[in-house]
């Protein structure tokens, strides 16, 4: 199994850009989760879909953030128009929650998002 | 309050050392538990389930107790290689919550 995939490992922008992470999670699993990661803050969940559909987005920290899932094996995290505030580790993870699904958090290498 | 409390540390130990963390957690409704590690510039990874029988890997070992909601890792005869940041994870329905970490540095 290739693992949670995640592109691009690292980006570096300048504020005001659009920014778009993208994650590919373990075939099967029907969880999908986003994640932020700061010195400051720890990891702080965004938002998680389940069967490809949001349930949760209220760690969202503001309109400028987007996030889809189009289909079981792609999701999109969104910033538009991205600040340096945002700089940070993006995390997408999946897991599986079904009966007979192994119940635990599988996380991606992580996006290194970078914002000037 | 907090879903998850952890001490944060750090903890500097000597090779061979015997060390020990703990989490508490805040709802008792929670169902799953779990010790990931993340290592520097890397992603957490699951290190262990966590349950109320306790559970042992090798030098690793995890225990809850669900009357006091609260879970402990112990690392026995600590290597070098434990040098990181170890996560307690509580999982209630859908959602996994993470403590702030424990960092740990084994000195040679």
């Amino acid at each position: 199994d290739a693992g949670v995939i995640q592109s691009p490992r690292h980006e570096v922008t300048e504020m005001g850009q659009e920014v778009t992470l993208r994650c590919k999670p373990i075939s099967g699993h029907d969880y999908l989760f986003w994640y932020r990661q700061t010195m400051m803050r720890g990891l702080e969940l965004l938002i998680y879909f389940n069967n490809n559909v949001p349930i949760d987005d209220s760690g969202m920290p503001e309109d400028r953030f987007s996030a889809k899932m189009p289909n079981a094996s792609f999701s999109t995290l969104k910033i538009q128009p991205s600040e340096p505030r945002d700089s940070a580790v993006y995390f997408c993870a999946s897991s599986s929650h079904g009966q007979g699904g192994a119940n635990v958090l599988t996380f991606g290498a992580g996006s290194r998002l970078t914002v000037l | 309050r907090k879903e998850v409390e952890q001490d944060p540390g750090p903890f500097n130990v000597p090779e061979g050392a015997t060390v020990a963390f703990n989490c508490t957690y805040s709802n008792s409704a929670s169902q799953s538990f779990f010790w990931y590690r993340q290592d520097c510039r890397k992603e957490p990874k699951l290190l262990m389930s966590v349950y109320s029988s306790g559970n042992e890997d090798g030098r690793f070992t995890a225990q809850l107790n669900r009357a006091s909601q609260y879970i402990s890792l112990l690392i026995r005869d600590s290597k070098l290689s434990d040098s990181a940041t170890y996560l307690c994870v509580v999982k209630r329905r859908s959602q996994f919550y993470f403590g702030t970490g424990t960092s740990l540095t084994v000195i040679p």
